[in-house]
């Protein structure tokens, strides 16, 4: 079946610092894959996308490479900042057919809190 | 931008009373979701919908669950007896043909159910 590994939070770093949250992923076909990010009293936002084989999705800084032979989708970013602060969910998309597709599959996310 | 929209913002209600979750998915969308997270959870995809019929469900969705487009803008969830086990953050969202794979969600309805 589909599932999503994502690294367990909370994660606490000082501004500048670098950012790794690794995601895993099982799926049955070729999926595409997300980070997505709650700010604090906001709903889910997509941050960036990757759709097959080592494509890398990046936005605002953060970055993520599809890895098919680890099965991986870790968000990294080089220099975090207060205001990313935040709860990040890795997710899947299930590659079905018609209007199936679009089934998100999540992690547990990763809260992020970054200081000054 | 646009944007999905959700209400209430949070509603709390008493066990055993119905409930309608009400959102405005993107205007050109055409398929439509209802997510919900328990606090500390994954978030869970309960249902999918599309031309007037639900796509697919979750084992989550059962009966007390059902989903409704009444008048071609608003998508509604309804819970029909809640229980407490029902009190949860409920994610509508919705895609646009033309997004890809791509799902738009709304901010969120916090649900308590006392």
């Amino acid at each position: 079946g589909n599932s999503v590994t994502q690294m367990e939070g909370p994660v606490t770093l000082s501004e500048e610092a670098f950012l790794t949250i690794n995601c895993t992923y099982t799926a049955t076909g070729y999926p595409s894959l997300f980070w997505y990010v709650q700010y604090p009293g906001e709903g889910l936002q997509l941050l960036l996308k990757a759709t097959k084989a080592d494509d890398k999705g990046s936005n605002k800084g953060f970055e993520a490479t599809y890895r098919k032979e680890t099965t991986s989708f870790h968000l990294e970013k080089g220099s975090v900042q207060v205001s990313d602060s935040a709860v990040y969910f890795c997710a899947l998309s299930d590659p079905g057919r018609g209007s199936t597709l679009g089934r998100l599959y999540f992690g547990r996310g990763t809260q992020l809190t970054v200081w000054p | 931008e646009p944007e999905v929209t959700q209400t209430p913002s949070h509603q709390v209600t008493q066990m055993g009373q119905e409930v309608i979750l009400r959102c405005v998915p993107i205007s050109n969308h055409l398929y439509f979701y209802w997510y919900r997270q328990i606090l500390g959870q994954k978030v869970e995809f309960l249902v999918s919908f599309y031309n007037n019929e639900i796509s697919e469900k979750s084992e989550i969705f059962d009966d007390q669950f059902s989903v409704e487009r009444p008048d071609g803008s608003n998508f509604t969830l309804k819970i029909r007896s809640t229980k407490l086990e029902d009190s949860a953050m409920y994610f509508c969202a919705s895609r646009s043909p033309d997004s890809g794979n791509t799902i738009y969600f709304g901010e969120g309805s916090w649900l308590t159910v006392v």
